[in-house]
């Protein structure tokens, strides 16, 4: 099993370019998210789905998009890239939400936006 | 204030030095998570606790519910040990689907 899968590892864009982080994983998990790190603050929460066709908010979801049509693929898009979405940004999934069990990471996409 | 606050935000230590690391939480939760993020910058699940006592290895996380409290120990602590170790805890108020994160713990150990 290759875990939880992000590409790209690194990418710098221009203010007001889109793009896709992808994030793919292979255990079958019906539970995935996406979290921002910044310097200083702990991770937050992006988007969240509970399971295919299913997607909803997290704390910081302004310019973030999401769509979960697979149970494996849950691909983060940003719509107008932004300065203030320089950041770390990591998939994570686990079996289920509602249990409490061990959450998977991926490995980090670092977007830096100029 | 934060929900999650860990303590200390760096510490440096030699090897073969005993380690703890605190995370003190301020809400209910079904359970915590202790995580560590390699230089590198993946993250990787260590324990999971809701209550109790876990080891693995030479990590030791403990949790006291009724104090809102839990620690990371790492015994006989080596150079590969050096990482940040995040606290996360899964909260009651939030119907389980979010994790609330703390700002994390850098440990450098010295040969």
């Amino acid at each position: 099993n290759a875990g939880v899968t992000q590409t790209p590892k690194f990418q710098v864009l221009k203010t007001g370019q889109s793009m896709t982080l992808q994030c793919a994983q292979d255990m079958n998990h019906e539970y995935m998210s996406w979290y921002r790190q910044d310097p200083g603050m702990g991770l937050r929460l992006i988007h969240y789905s509970v399971g295919a066709g299913i997607t909803d908010q997290g704390e910081v979801p302004n310019g973030y998009n999401v769509s979960r049509s697979t149970t494996e693929d849950f691909p983060l898009r940003l719509l107008s890239a932004a300065p203030s979405q320089t950041s770390v940004y990591f998939c994570a999934s686990s079996p289920d939400s509602y249990y409490n069990t061990e959450a998977f990471f991926g490995q980090g996409t670092r977007l830096t936006v100029v | 204030k934060n929900e999650v606050e860990q303590s200390p935000q760096n510490l440096t230590a030699q090897e073969g030095e005993f380690i703890t690391i605190n995370c003190s939480y301020s809400v209910g939760i079904s359970a915590l998570h202790w995580l560590q993020q390699h230089p590198g910058g993946g993250i990787v699940s260590l324990f999971m606790l809701s209550s109790g006592k876990k080891k693995h290895g030479r990590l030791i996380a403990t949790i006291n519910i009724q104090e809102k409290h839990s620690s990371l120990h790492i015994t006989a602590s080596h150079p590969r040990d050096s990482a940040v170790y995040i606290c996360a805890v899964r909260s009651t108020n939030f119907g389980n689907e979010k994790l609330t994160f703390g700002t994390g713990t850098r440990l450098t150990i010295i040969p």
